[in-house]
């Protein structure tokens, strides 16, 4: 059984483009979070989706950030326009329900220019 | 809301030496408590976890924590540390089944441990 999976693994955007992270639950887990965590600093929450629906958003920054995992397909985290300030590594981690232990995936690495 | 305190940023300890690290929360529902290993640019590896029962809780590596719920802490220990186990250990709480409200978990700013030959 895979674990949690993340691509890519390291990105490279320059200021104002976006940038797309995708995460692929572990097998038979429906429940999906986004956590960043900025440089000397811990994880913080940003995101809990199931398919087809955002169920917190409370972590999320309000604008240029975005999330979704569809039916079918991985779950993606969006930022649009991206700053210098959004460097950071980006984890997902999933669960086969809401109170259930989280499985992290291994990060992407996002670094702005 | 949750908060975590993580005590200390780094801990320094000889190889075979015991070690704890500390960690204190703050909730104003039931919480289930969480300690994660996050080796150099990799993900988080779950330790172990108090969801309720016995307060001493044993997880992989030879690790344990000990839930206090008086003193609202959950603090990590291991009686004789390896070289291996340097890296990045962070404490995590959520809501329990009883709490309600979102499933994220709330982490500490994490200890470093840095195991000396």
């Amino acid at each position: 059984n895979a674990g949690v999976m993340q691509n890519p693994r390291h990105l490279v955007r320059r200021r104002g483009q976006e940038a797309r992270l995708r995460c692929s639950p572990m097998k038979g887990h429906s429940h999906v979070y986004w956590y960043r965590q900025l440089p000397e600093e811990g994880l913080k929450f940003m995101v809990y989706l199931q398919k087809e629906n955002i169920i917190d958003e409370s972590g999320m920054p309000k604008e240029r950030f975005s999330a979704e995992f569809p039916k079918e397909g991985p779950s993606i985290l969006r930022i649009q326009q991206v700053v210098r300030g959004d460097s950071a590594a980006y984890f997902c981690a999933s669960s086969p329900a809401s109170k259930d232990e989280q499985y992290f995936g291994p990060g992407t690495r996002l670094t702005v220019t | 809301a949750q908060s975590v305190t993580q005590l200390d940023s780094q801990v320094p300890v000889f190889e075979e030496a015991p070690v704890e690290l500390r960690c204190n929360y703050s909730s104003s529902v039931s919480v289930y408590l969480f300690w994660y290993v996050q080796y150099p640019n990799q993900g988080l590896q779950l330790l172990l976890k108090y969801l309720s029962g016995s307060t001493l809780v044993k997880g992989i590596n030879g690790f344990e924590a000990e839930f206090n719920k008086s003193q609202t802490s959950f603090h990590l220990r291991k009686p004789s540390v390896h070289i291996s186990d340097t890296a990045e250990y962070f404490c995590a709480v959520r809501r329990g089944r009883s709490g309600g409200g979102a499933d994220g978990l709330t982490f500490g700013k994490g200890t470093h441990l840095i195991i000396q030959p």
